[in-house]
């Protein structure tokens, strides 16, 4: 079945501009997170939903990123007044539930660049 | 606070070579650990992970790892390396919290040659 896609793949932007990073989770999948990987790093949590309410937002830098997810499938993460060090890449992952021995699946993430 | 470290940020093996990538936590209780692979243009694969019981753990792709409480390690094997292995690997850690937020090491870039 179909895996857990992200759009854009790249995002290219000028510094100070809003982008909107999408997610598409597995069909089903209630537990939906985002993390962001910065060059030659290991992922690092932003935001943990669980349906449609954002359980855990504690690793979100400050309140310029912003993530949504209000049917609970899609989530969008938004990013305002967009800054040279938010460059990285954006993954998104889901899982069945949000329980510690589930698996979580990973996209293969937006490259935002910001200029 | 939990953080995974993995010392090695580059390791190269030649084909057919056994491997062997580190791993340590930091973490207060019996932790969630879990080892990812990376490969250009895909995203994160889970190989294994370790919750209890058995403290050797076998994956995908005919990885192990072993769990050492004593020295809080968690390192990834593999007996005979394949050129396809080529890639990056992370090693995890479930936070607390109830649910599976996870904290990633820097990981490991592995090279293979022919």
């Amino acid at each position: 079945g179909a895996g857990v896609s992200q759009t854009p793949s790249n995002k290219v932007t000028e510094k100070g501009k809003y982008v909107e990073l999408r997610c598409d989770p597995i069909s089903g999948h209630t537990a939906l997170y985002w993390y962001r990987q910065s060059l030659g790093q290991g992922p690092e949590f932003l935001i943990y939903f669980q349906g449609t309410g954002a359980a855990d937002d504690s690793g979100l830098p400050n309140d310029r990123f912003f993530a949504v997810r209000p049917e609970g499938s899609v989530s969008t993460l938004k990013i305002q007044r967009t800054e040279r060090g938010d460059s990285a890449v954006y993954l998104c992952a889901s899982s069945p539930q949000g329980q510690v021995h589930n698996e979580q699946f990973f996209g293969p993430g937006t490259r935002l660049t910001v200029l | 606070a939990q953080s995974v470290t993995q010392p090695d940020i580059h390791i190269t093996v030649s084909e057919g070579a056994s491997l062997e990538l580190r791993c340590n936590y930091s973490y207060g209780a019996t932790p969630y650990l879990f080892w990812y692979v990376q490969s250009p243009g895909q995203g994160l694969q889970l190989l294994l992970k370790y919750f209890s019981g058995d403290t050797l753990v076998q994956g995908i792709k005919g990885f192990e790892a072993e769990f050492k409480r004593s020295q809080s390690s968690f390192n990834l094997r593999k007996p005979s390396v394949h050129w396809s292995d080529a890639a990056e690997y992370f090693c995890a850690v479930g936070a607390t919290g109830g649910y599976n937020k996870l904290i990633f090491g820097a990981g490991t870039r592995l090279a293979v040659h022919p």
